[in-house]
Formats: structure tokens, sequence, C-alpha cells
């Protein structure tokens, strides 16, 4: 059974800093990794999509690494904002989709 | 183009009662997944459907059911309504079946907000 797990929980930053949120699966035998945004009480927005195949995926001030045989993602977000203040899923697709807990990010101005 | 669109929003139901949340996919999207988020149990997988058919299913009791039309709108019913069923439930479209390489990954929808008292 695929389990996801992210850390941290929760992180804190003055408005500037460099990051990195982590994800790590125990079953490597997946389709994709997809990393998903969400603002509270909404929906999610998806943010990444890293193939099986691939290394890595970059949009803008945001890049995602997989590293499918370790079982880890990372999520850098470049020179944060307080915009980018949300909660961060990442979900790894194998027969389903199966997220993590999530991080909680805050981003002070 | 129109995104994943879920009606209603919110929504207050009575234990014991029962409830119909919709989900209409992506225009060209066959795929529809339902989840449920509740702060302590995070996201759940609750049933995929594709082309009217239910691909997959989620640990989830049998009060929880669904539906998909040839539209590929589909509907997701709750029976018999428990506090504990409280949640934000969200559907995800996609344009191929979950056991198909997608490019273009999920795409989700802003949820119902179901409160049950």
């Amino acid at each position: 059974k695929q389990e996801v797990t992210q850390i941290p929980a929760a992180l804190s930053v003055p408005e500037g800093e460099n990051l990195v949120l982590n994800c790590s699966f125990t079953d490597s035998a997946i389709y994709n990794l997809q990393w998903f945004r969400q603002d509270p009480g909404k929906g999610l927005t998806s943010l990444l999509l890293i193939q099986s195949s691939q290394r890595e995926q970059t949009s803008g001030r945001l890049n995602a690494s997989l590293d499918k045989s370790s079982g880890r993602s990372t999520l850098y977000i470049a020179a944060s904002q307080p915009g980018d203040s949300a909660t961060y899923l990442c979900a790894v697709k194998s027969e389903n989709f199966v997220f993590g807990p999530g991080t909680r990010l805050s981003v002070l101005p | 183009k129109a995104g994943v669109t879920q009606t209603p929003r919110y929504l207050i139901k009575t234990r014991g009662q029962q409830v119909t949340l919709s989900c209409s996919p992506i225009s060209g999207h066959r795929s529809v997944s339902w989840y449920q988020q509740t702060p302590g149990q995070g996201l759940q997988f609750l049933f995929e459907y594709f082309s009217e058919t239910q691909r997959n299913k989620g640990n989830f009791p049998g009060r929880f059911s669904g539906r998909q039309f040839s539209n590929s709108r589909s509907e997701m019913n709750v029976s018999t309504l428990e506090l504990g069923d409280s949640a934000l439930y969200l559907c995800a479209s996609s344009p191929l079946a979950s056991d198909r390489i997608t490019p273009l990954g999920y795409t989700f929808g802003s949820g119902t907000r179901l409160t049950v008292v």
C-alpha cells in the first residue's frame, strides 16, 4: 500500500528566502507525481507534474525534482513571497492518487 | 476553457439525511475522481469513474456511492449522513482513466463543503 509523507508539517519563513519542501513515498512504482497548492477552504491548484521518467520540472520560481528509486521528491521555491502562503500537497499516482498530509507554509512580509 | 465545476459550494444537512453532490469535468475529460478531505484524515480517495463505469473505489462504507452520466458529469451520494461525514468533497477530472499515463495530470474543482449537524 502506497504511503506518502511530507516534511516539514509546517514552515514559517521571512519573505525572500529560498525554501525546500520534501515528499517521500514508499512504493516506487508510480506513473507520476504532482505538486498542488491549497489555500484555506479552497480546492487544489496544480503546480507541477513530473512523469516517472522525468527528473525535474520547472515553472517560474518553482522547481520540482523526482528520485523515483529513493522514493523522494522535493519542491523548491525561490525568492518566496507572502502570496506563496498556502498548504502544499504532493500526490503520487499509482493505481490511484495518494496524497501526502501537506506542508503548511507561511511567508512573512 | 471552463474548469471543473462542483455544486453546491456549501451544504448543511442533518444527521440521517442524504445528500447528492455534483461535478462537471473539463470538457473532453472522461475521468472523474472524488476525494474527501478532513483535518484529521487529509485527502482520501473515494472512487473514480471513467466512461460511466466505476474503475476504482476507496475504503469507504457503502453509504458513499456515485455515478457518471454519458456527458461525463458525475454525482456523489451519501446516505444516512453522520457527523463524521462533515468534510470538503473534491472532485478531479482527467482525460484518461487512472491506469493510463496522462501528461496532463488531474485538475481539481473548488469543492463542496458539507456540514452535518
